[in-house]
């Protein structure tokens, strides 16, 4: 039973755009989400959280937003650069328990 | 911020042979390390939670005396593939919190490949 889910497991995006990752999920005792980066043979790196308590999260060129309403969350990378191109997992937690992943969305951005 | 180390970052061994990778924390105290394990295409899998001083909690299915695993220190954690097997070969990745609902601070991963 995947709880976290990624849909699309692949997007490409022009340079200079708007890159959206979706996610969703289905353990509403989810509070604490996150998104990480991954390129080739790296480990994945942490790259923006969010709590349940807020819907928005903005750092730089990437924002996080939550509907928990919806159990869905979005990555917005804008705009997107060639050295955005990896793989983002978006993650999930419910109080102290294990990150639970999702299974990745493979971005690709267009020079 | 918060720096993991993990190694060896590649290693390539026979067959029946144990591997042993490291996790350290570099700049602060992790009470908690995780290890998990990557397929390809697939999402990370969480392999098992280990605490300091505590013995490691393991996930369904991830057999505990093949995979050992060593919280000796609250910077350093070990993960020992015994006897392994060319379908042992895949990218294991370490983990590492202050504490429990802080983000994760990841190791760089381990290539292992199983001839």
């Amino acid at each position: 039973d995947q709880q976290v889910k990624q849909n699309s497991p692949s997007l490409s995006v022009q340079e200079g755009r708007i890159s959206i990752l979706n996610c969703d999920y289905t353990n509403s005792m989810f509070d604490y989400f996150l998104w990480y980066k991954k390129y080739p043979a790296e480990g994945p790196t942490f790259l923006i959280s969010i709590s349940s308590i807020k819907d928005k999260n903005e750092d730089g060129r990437f924002t996080v937003f939550l509907n928990k309403s919806a159990k869905h969350l979005s990555l917005h990378i804008v705009p997107s650069q060639p050295g955005d191109s990896a793989v983002y997992f978006c993650a999930a937690s419910a109080g102290n328990e294990k990150l639970t992943f999702g299974t990745g969305t493979r971005l690709t951005i267009i020079p | 911020g918060a720096v993991v180390s993990q190694h060896p970052s590649r290693v390539i061994c026979k067959s029946g042979t144990s591997v042993k990778i490291e996790c350290r924390s570099l700049d602060f105290q992790a009470t908690t390390m995780f290890w998990y394990r990557q397929f390809p295409k697939k999402s990370l899998m969480l392999m098992a939670t280990s605490n300091e001083g505590s013995k490691a909690t393991y996930e369904q299915g991830v057999e505990k005396d093949k995979f050992l695993i060593n919280h000796a220190s609250l910077t350093l954690s070990t993960l020992t593939v015994t006897s392994a097997h060319p379908e042992d070969s895949s990218f294991y990745i370490c983990s590492a919190s202050k504490d429990s609902n802080e983000k994760l601070f990841f190791g760089s991963g381990t290539q292992l490949s199983v001839l």
